[in-house]
């Protein structure tokens, strides 16, 4: 069982807005502005898309977004398009259990 | 942006050691965060441990009796040695760079490592 809780799959059609949550608790999520998120293609590594709960890295799309309320952050990512198709993670410190978390994955399908 | 290649055996043997090696180039070595990270067949990511200022660690706490990364600056490496693997330990290998520590902003491409007789 994953320490941040992640829906294990969404689906959005073409032009759509979708949201992923991505909870936890005090210790981690509530503590610390240190959230990331991670896209994954089959068989590829993880890319970081967001940091520091809603930073971008260059040359990553600015209809991926993140924010954060709580102990709970979200990433959305408007406009879909074929190519968002993947799976999708989310990290945080957790000061809990002393280390680096991550979510159990969405699976995001873009009907 | 950091490139980073995994490098070991892809099949080791239950109570033995796994031993990966991840080289980089385009960053330093000497003060950026480098991390381990592993994900199962079919599963989600699991943080392993990292190293940074030439030499600190931390790890999970669930992998942390069994665990040893080091870095070695005269070849732009740091490795990984998880000891008395079982097949639990069977997964995808991923070395990852971090400029803060906050983020794991660069990957490997993974290798597979399997843990069978």
């Amino acid at each position: 069982q994953s320490a941040l809780t992640q829906p294990a799959s969404l689906s959005g059609s073409p032009g759509q807005s979708i949201t992923i949550s991505c909870t936890g608790t005090s210790s981690d999520i509530g503590d610390y502005n240190y959230v990331s998120w991670y896209q994954q293609h089959p068989g590829k590594a993880p890319k970081l898309m967001i940091y520091g709960v809603s930073r971008r890295p260059s040359g990553i799309s600015n209809r991926f977004s993140g924010s954060k309320s709580g102990n709970t952050a979200s990433l959305t990512i408007s406009g879909l398009q074929a190519e968002d198709e993947a799976d999708y993670y989310c990290n945080s410190y957790s000061s809990g259990s002393l280390r680096w978390v991550f979510g159990g994955g969405t699976r995001l399908t873009v009907l | 942006q950091v490139q980073l290649q995994e490098s070991g055996p892809g099949l080791v043997k239950p109570s033995e050691t796994l031993s990966l090696t991840c080289t980089i180039s385009g960053g330093s070595i000497s003060t950026y965060y480098w991390s381990w990270i592993r994900q199962p067949p079919g599963k989600g990511l699991e943080w392993i441990g990292y190293i940074y200022n030439r030499g600190s660690t931390n790890y999970n706490p669930s992998l942390k009796s069994r665990v040893t990364i080091l870095v070695d600056t005269s070849k732009n490496q740091f490795s990984l040695n998880l000891r008395f693997v079982t097949a639990a330990d069977t997964a995808v290998y991923f070395c990852a760079s971090a400029v803060a520590g906050h983020s794991f902003d660069d990957w490997g491409q993974g290798t597979l490592v399997t843990v069978s007789s």
